[in-house]
């Protein structure tokens, strides 16, 4: 079973620039959340997805900030325009059901320059 | 506000002995607790869990302990090894599939 898969695992961008961040969940996980990892701080909830439904977008900080799933598949989280504090990892996670122990990806590393 | 706080960053233990990775929070609607290993440049992954209604679960070499009268949950590695080295994340939910994170105390175990 192929786990949570993140793209890119790295984007350095400049302040003011758009960028996008894809996450595929493993098969058949109608559950799927965004995190976020700033300067070995805590991990952050951003959002979670049910299928293609928003069910808690809580944790996005500003309208800067756009997450997609269409299709309830993959997921796509679009940053614009981006900011210097918007710098840290992304992680992307899937569950089937329920909130126990879900499953990561490896991240995406953003660095906004 | 930090409502789930490791205090302790950093922890060396020689291989073979005991490590204890300690969490406090704050929340007392916090009903299930979870403890991830993230290796570098890796995404974190799903150690053990404990539901509120437990103050054990033990897993081979895993143990966490919960004393809900205290707000303190413990992560018990017995016997240490060197692939233990990782920085490990407490986490908690309040009956919800959204996760509080610590901020993480990075295991050193010393071969």
């Amino acid at each position: 079973e192929a786990g949570v898969t993140q793209f890119p695992s790295h984007s350095v961008i400049e302040k003011g620039q758009t960028v996008t961040l894809r996450c595929d969940p493993i098969s058949g996980h109608d559950n799927l959340y965004w995190y976020r990892r700033v300067m070995g701080k805590e991990i952050k909830f951003l959002l979670h997805f049910v299928k293609e439904s928003k069910q808690d977008e809580s944790g996005m900080p500003n309208n800067r900030f756009l997450a997609e799933r269409t299709g309830g598949t993959y997921s796509t989280l679009k940053v614009q325009p981006a900011e210097l504090e918007d710098s840290g990892v992304y992680f992307c996670a899937s569950s089937l059901t329920g909130p126990y122990g879900y499953t990561f990806g490896s991240g995406t590393r953003l660095t906004v320059v | 506000d930090q409502q789930v706080k490791q205090n302790s960053p950093s922890l060396s233990v020689q291989e073979g002995r005991i490590s204890i990775l300690n969490c406090d929070y704050t929340n007392s609607m916090f009903d299930y607790f979870l403890w991830y290993k993230k290796y570098p440049a890796e995404g974190p992954t799903f150690l053990i869990s404990i539901s509120s209604i437990k103050d054990k679960n033990e897993d081979g070499r895993f143990t966490v302990f919960l004393n809900k009268s205290a707000k303190h949950l413990s992560l018990h590695i017995v016997p240490s090894q060197p692939g233990d080295s990782a920085v490990y994340f407490c986490a908690a939910s309040a009956g919800t599939y959204k996760y509080i994170f610590g901020t993480g105390t990075r295991l050193k175990v010393l071969a």
